[in-house]
């Protein structure tokens, strides 16, 4: 049961160039999107989030895009920084279901100097 | 910046023994969860709790689980009979209100837990 895909398990991307991380979603019921980034060892720690009722939210660095007719995110990294690698992982939840998250596979981001 | 602290960081067990993992949730917090990780897999989700009790939880949530909120601050997960298989890192969330409109779980560092 694969309702959050991260199809993409690792991405190299040069310092100061844009990293782009995707993810795929199939129940419609999502109506509020998360990225997490983890280091090894480390829990999950909230990097940024965005509604259902918005196709954009951008904090710093970091840009999610939603996509609701494709059922798609991504999140943009501009510019990637060697302290941004680490595995970032997509997840969603529907008010319906108690706040539970459901999380895709995540993506092992590599910054390169 | 309040944190979920959860303790042990490792616990190393034998197969049959039960095993009990806890969590401090974030002192202002109403929803708590319980999710693992399987080495190289993705974060499951294995229940979650509301008002001193369960309100959702998984398939892998079986009978061999169970979580309690003993004390007020506590949060633990108890695993009655360790299987092989239940060797992963156990991570516990917390959250305010599911109708302030942000879903936003902190996560602790998670608790790994190795069953020989």
């Amino acid at each position: 049961d694969q309702q959050v895909k991260q199809n993409s398990p690792s991405l190299s991307v040069q310092e100061g160039r844009i990293s782009i991380l995707n993810c795929d979603y199939t129940n419609s019921m999502f109506d509020y999107f998360l990225w997490y980034k983890k280091y090894p060892a480390e829990g999950p720690t909230f990097l940024i989030s965005i509604s259902s009722i918005k196709d954009k939210n951008e904090d710093g660095r970091f840009t999610v895009f939603l996509n609701k007719s494709a059922k798609h995110l991504s999140l943009h990294i501009v510019p990637s920084q060697p302290g941004d690698s680490a595995v970032y992982f997509c997840a969603a939840s529907a008010y319906n279901q108690g706040g539970k998250l459901i999380f895709g596979q995540g993506t092992e981001l590599s910054v390169k100097p | 910046e309040p944190e979920v602290t959860q303790t042990p960081s490792h616990q190393v067990t034998q197969m049959g023994q039960e095993v009990i993992l806890r969590c401090v949730p974030i002192s202002n917090h109403l929803y708590f969860y319980w999710y693992r990780q399987i080495l190289g897999q993705k974060v499951e989700f294995l229940v979650s709790f509301y008002n001193n009790e369960i309100s959702e939880k998984s398939e892998i949530f079986d009978d061999q689980f169970s979580v309690e909120r003993p004390d007020g601050s506590n949060f633990t997960l108890k695993i009655r009979s360790t299987k092989l298989e239940d060797s992963a890192m156990y991570f516990c969330a917390s959250r305010t209100d599911i109708s302030s409109g942000a879903n936003v779980l902190t996560f602790g560092a998670g608790s790994r837990l190795t069953v020989l």
